[in-house]
């Protein structure tokens, strides 16, 4: 079984602060993928990264990088200098079993404040 | 332009009457599934497809039906849609499992 969690309900930010959305997942395989979506106030799921269970480099695109540890089994995304656009939920999600179907945690809802 | 669509893209019904909403992608991906949004609940599956003539159930499969006749097209079926059904459905592809997969604009749908 696979699962992901999400701790973190909401987060509410004034705007150039950093921040950090905790992924924790759980899985057997030592194979699998992870992944960050966006869903902006606007409705629609925008996938932003995938990484799988051999690369635990992390990678940074602009303001956004990932943290992948497999020591502790997370995949956290932090966001740097936020800006009010980057409101909005963000879901991870896990691939594993062999099937690679995958799963998603609740969504974290972050708001940023000008 | 690659994408998944969706239609309706909102729909009010009453309690029994069948309905279909229709899932399209143009990027011949094998992998398609219907999901559920709900407050608090995140994403769930529905089902899943991973190629023609091949589907399976997900988390919550009950009330739903979903065929896969074509590539292209994997449509969500209720044939006798209940309140607790009410939700934001998305539709999403990829090429095939454990790649990025493509969203719908989402389907939100209320059942009196």
């Amino acid at each position: 079984a696979q699962k992901v969690t999400q701790a973190q309900t909401e987060i509410s930010v004034v705007e150039k602060e950093d921040v950090t959305l905790d992924c924790v997942y759980e899985t057997r395989d030592t194979t699998y993928y992870l992944f960050w979506y966006k869903q902006p106030p606007s409705g629609e799921l925008v996938f932003l990264i995938r990484r799988n269970s051999f690369d635990e480099q992390n990678e940074i695109s602009g303001r956004y990088s990932w943290n992948f540890q497999k020591s502790t089994s997370s995949f956290n995304f932090t966001i740097t200098a936020s800006q009010v656009v980057d409101s909005a939920v963000y879901f991870c999600a896990l691939a594993s079993g062999g099937s690679y179907i995958p799963t998603f945690g609740r969504g974290t809802s972050l708001i940023v404040h000008p | 332009e690659a994408q998944v669509t969706q239609n309706p893209r909102y729909l009010i019904t009453v309690t029994g009457k069948k309905l279909t909403v229709t899932c399209s992608q143009n990027m011949n991906h094998e992998y398609m599934s219907w999901y559920r949004q709900d407050p608090g609940l995140g994403l769930r599956q529905i089902y899943y497809s991973m190629n023609v003539e091949v589907t399976d159930k997900g988390d919550v499969p009950e009330g739903y039906k979903v065929s896969r006749k074509e590539k292209r097209n994997f449509p969500l079926i209720l044939e006798s849609p209940s309140p607790n059904q009410t939700s934001l459905y998305f539709c999403a592809s990829s090429l095939v499992t454990g790649q990025a997969q493509y969203f719908g604009p989402g389907t939100r749908l209320t059942v009196l």
